[in-house]
């Protein structure tokens, strides 16, 4: 069964620091691995979706990279901003008997302090 | 470009009732998710579908259900409520079939069972 894990939990650093999250899963065969952020009270937005194939994925001040064979991914944020406060989770897709399920990450608790 | 929208945003409903949610899709896509999030369980994956099919499922008994209609509008139903049913429930929708495509989610409909 996979499972994501992400640590830490909660995160709180100053304003422009870069600063990595973490994203761990247990099976390697994926199809893909997603990035997403939460605002409080709100959905989610999709940051960064990489493929199985591919090892990063970049937009803007975010980058994204995969590491299959060690079940690992880490979301890396340049300069942090106030703005970029949020819940931050991460998804791996899998295929089950030619289904796809996504799997969610319990997510990290990301803080700028101005 | 109007986003995806949920209704009703807040519902409250009593142990053993049912409840009908309903999600509009982004102008164009044709895939609908949903998802159950609770503190406890985080972030969930129900179902998705595909042209007025269920093409993925996760692992929730049969009280969920859902359908999609024509004009790519879906509804979920909950029969039988428990208490623990109750979470925020998300749908988001996307252009393609599957999870290779970026997904744009909803704001939610916060569903308490009492």
């Amino acid at each position: 069964k996979q499972e994501v894990t992400q640590i830490p939990a909660a995160l709180s650093v100053p304003e422009g620091e870069n600063l990595v999250l973490n994203c761990s899963f247990t099976d390697s065969a994926i199809y893909n691995l997603q990035w997403f952020r939460q605002d409080p009270g709100k959905g989610l937005t999709s940051l960064l979706l990489i493929q199985s194939s591919q090892r990063e994925q970049t937009s803007g001040r975010l980058n994204a990279s995969l590491d299959k064979s060690s079940g690992r991914s880490t979301l890396y944020i340049a300069a942090s901003q106030p703005g970029d406060s949020a819940t931050y989770l991460c998804a791996v897709t899998v295929v089950i008997q030619g289904a796809q399920k996504l799997v969610f990450g319990q997510g990290t608790r990301l803080t700028i302090n101005p | 470009k109007a986003g995806v929208t949920q209704t009703p945003r807040y519902l409250i409903k009593t142990r053993g009732q049912q409840v009908t949610l309903s999600c509009s899709p982004i102008s164009g896509h044709r895939s609908v998710s949903w998802y159950q999030q609770t503190p406890g369980q985080g972030l969930q994956f129900l179902f998705e579908y595909f042209s007025e099919t269920q093409r993925n499922k996760g692992n929730f008994p049969g009280r969920f259900s859902g359908r999609q209609f024509s004009n790519s509008r879906s509804e979920m139903n909950v029969s039988t409520l428990e208490l623990g049913d109750s979470a925020l429930y998300l749908c988001a929708s996307s252009r393609g079939q599957g999870f290779s495509y970026e997904q744009y989610f909803g704001p939610g409909t916060r569903l308490t069972v009492t």
